[in-house]
């Protein structure tokens, strides 16, 4: 079963405009949420996170909202740029599993910024 | 750079072939994790290092797989008796652990099974 869904394979965004990505979970136990961009032919690279205990986090053009009840993320990216064309993957983390990240990732949405 | 390196980038084999996977972690980094990715997929938990010792593996992770961390730096994963379902980027993390660990990817490693 999938975890972590993230339900838009893909997103167009004009360039300067806000680029939201939303995702959602099953899993109650989750505790920390991770949002990880990922060029082609690179690994992901780690770019924002939220811990439970808020539902705000913001960094520089990034910001991830977190809804507890509703079991749902959402990264807002403002103002979008043509270089955060990518795609961006959800991951989260379960306070039961011991000291270790065993990251649930998303599959993915492809973002693109057009000019 | 001093980020996580993989070698090799990529790996054609043939099926019921060995392929053996190396990762150079961030230094003074103490953990290390093994992700596979396929197609349209995000990346899945296979394994993970606390320094030398292998602390947590996956169910994902099959008798065919073993993975090694000698002296708590670089690590290998080794896949004997390939199948066509090994096919897929094998990611390699490093951390330094804490309640709010990032962890940090090599490129991967793209293994095709034919």
């Amino acid at each position: 079963d999938q975890q972590v869904k993230q339900n838009s394979p893909s997103l167009s965004v004009q360039e300067g405009r806000i680029s939201i990505l939303n995702c959602d979970y099953t899993n109650s136990m989750f505790d920390y949420f991770l949002w990880y961009k990922k060029y082609p032919a690179e690994g992901p690279t780690f770019l924002i996170s939220i811990s439970s205990i808020k539902d705000k986090n913001e960094d520089g053009r990034f910001t991830v909202f977190l809804n507890k009840s509703a079991k749902h993320l959402s990264l807002h990216i403002v103002p979008s740029q043509p270089g955060d064309s990518a795609v961006y993957f959800c991951a989260a983390r379960a306070k039961n599993t011991g000291t270790a990240s065993k990251l649930t990732f998303g599959t993915g949405t492809r973002l693109q910024v057009m000019l | 750079d001093t980020g996580v390196s993989q070698d090799p980038r990529h790996k054609i084999t043939k099926r019921g072939q060995n392929v053996t996977f190396r990762c150079d972690p961030i230094s003074e980094h103490n953990r290390l994790y093994w992700y596979r990715q396929t197609l349209g997929q995000g990346p899945e938990f296979l394994t993970y290092f606390q320094n030398e010792a292998q602390l947590e593996k996956s169910r994902l992770l099959s008798d065919r797989f073993s993975a090694e961390r000698p002296k708590g730096s670089f690590s290998t994963l080794e896949i004997q008796r390939t199948e066509q379902g090994d096919s897929a980027m094998y990611l390699c993390a490093s951390s330094l652990g804490g309640a709010r660990e990032k962890l940090f990817f090599g490129s991967g490693t793209q293994l095709s099974v034919l």
